[in-house]
């Protein structure tokens, strides 16, 4: 079975600075996607990025980037110029594209933005 | 466009008392899974329907259960509480499952505490 785990249950950032949150993951798989979630105090799950696992080349999206490292089975969510919005929990998922499977989540990273 | 509505926000019962939770999805979206959030185990998926059919299940016993209407509104039915199953129940729904680039989209979730 897949599992992801998130090393980091908080991390803090300054307004305006970069931070980095990390997740690997476990499967046999080859062929998957990978997400970063957030979670704002609002409890909805927003989606962030997501990755295929095919892809070589890193995904971004404005100030969210990863590094997507397949052989490692690494995956880490860089998020550059942080805002106090930014403040939330944030989970990394796996699903694989084969088969009938639900997204697997990590325990979750919960960052803090410092004015 | 609604996003996924879940009802209610908020559910306070007693143990051995019953609970059905209400979700309904983007419009046009036909798949509903289901997700229990609690901060010990983290989010662990229930199960996942698609046209009124259950695609999957997750690892929960049988007091869980769901299911899904014609017009892709989405239930699930937790009976005989026990305190364990306090929690934050998310839905999230998608035009189908296993497409290439299917996307989730979560509800703000209901809240269960269970004295």
């Amino acid at each position: 079975a897949q599992t992801v785990t998130q090393s980091q249950p908080e991390m803090s950032v300054q307004e305006a600075e970069t931070v980095t949150l990390s997740c690997t993951y476990d499967t046999s798989e080859s062929d998957y996607y990978l997400f970063w979630y957030k979670q704002p105090p609002s409890r909805q799950m927003i989606l962030v990025i997501r990755q295929e696992a095919y892809k070589q080349q890193n995904a971004t999206e404005n100030r969210f980037s990863v590094n997507f490292q397949k052989a490692a089975k690494s995956f880490s969510l860089k998020i550059s110029d942080s805002q106090l919005g930014d403040a939330a929990m944030y989970f990394c998922a796996y699903r694989s594209r084969t088969g009938n499977t639900p997204l697997v989540f990590g325990k979750g990273t919960r960052l803090s933005v410092i004015a | 466009k609604a996003g996924v509505t879940q009802t209610p926000r908020y559910l306070i019962k007693t143990r051995g008392q019953q609970v059905t939770l209400s979700c309904s999805p983007i419009s046009g979206h036909r798949s509903v899974s289901w997700y229990q959030q609690t901060p010990g185990q983290g989010l662990q998926f229930l199960f996942e329907y698609f046209s009124e059919t259950q695609r999957n299940k997750g690892n929960f016993p049988g007091r869980f259960s769901g299911r899904q209407f014609s017009n892709s509104r989405s239930e699930m039915n937790v009976s005989t509480l026990e305190l364990g199953d306090s929690a934050l129940y998310l839905c999230a729904s998608s035009l189908a499952p296993g497409q290439y680039n299917e996307k989730l989209f979560f509800g703000s979730g209901t809240q269960l505490s269970v004295l």
